[in-house]
């Protein structure tokens, strides 16, 4: 199946500091990649869908302004989180679809892990 | 409600049992459906698609009831490697294909 990779797999970082987090799609290309949030024991929520070219669309109840999303090529989109607090702590994950395979399937990357102090 | 309702568990079975888990969902225009398995502090994987007139692969059998908004997955002579929360997805009819995930079942299978 495609590849998926995110970087930083785990990040640690002080309250009131800006962590980017970035999602590749390593052997096709991805015009829309999707932005997942999973907090202990919960289920993974989406966040927002990144296009590549254009803004990304949120999902309510996320701020726009917190959760900066930048798809500027087919492979990579970033997800910068702005002004971190403790309670932004979560395992964050994104996903892509093959667009090229015509299957709804979307792969998902290994996950980063923030934690901030 | 929940756009994805599951029993959380834990299931703990032991091996070689036959164990299966429910899903509901609540859109009933929702169109694609899939089960995946998620390790601890990993991401999801996806395990099998589920088609309406209900499909198997090897040990794995999925089934959907639409007109009960019901999904299934059953697991036949379990093996220790299948221990994992399973995943119940959804893909919602219309909009940019976003998957709604049910908090998962943690399946336990001791020796």
């Amino acid at each position: 199946g495609a590849v998926v990779s995110q970087h930083p797999s785990w990040v640690i970082c002080k309250s009131g500091t800006s962590v980017k987090i970035e999602c590749r799609s390593l052997d096709f290309q991805a015009t829309t990649m999707f932005w997942y949030r999973q907090f202990p024991k919960q289920s993974l929520m989406l966040m927002a869908t990144s296009n590549e070219g254009s803004k990304a669309t949120y999902e309510q109840g996320v701020e726009k302004d917190k959760f900066l999303i930048n798809h500027a090529s087919l492979t990579l989109s970033t997800l910068t989180v702005t002004s971190a607090h403790p309670e932004d702590s979560s395992f964050y994950i994104c996903s892509a679809r093959d667009l090229s395979t015509g299957y709804n399937e979307q792969f998902f990357g290994p996950g980063t892990r923030l934690t901030v102090l | 409600r929940k756009e994805v309702e599951q029993d959380p568990g834990p299931f703990n079975v032991p091996e070689g049992a036959t164990v299966a888990f429910n899903c509901t969902y609540s859109n009933s225009a929702s169109q694609s459906f899939f089960w995946y398995r998620q390790d601890c502090r990993k991401e999801p994987k996806l395990l099998m698609s589920v088609y309406s007139s209900g499909n198997e692969d090897g040990r794995f059998t999925a089934q959907l009831n639409r007109a009960s908004q019901y999904i299934s997955l059953l697991i036949r002579d379990s093996k220790l490697s299948d221990s994992a929360t399973y995943l119940c997805v959804v893909n919602r009819a219309t909009g940019a294909n976003n998957l709604f995930f049910g908090t998962g079942t943690r399946l336990t299978v001791i020796p």
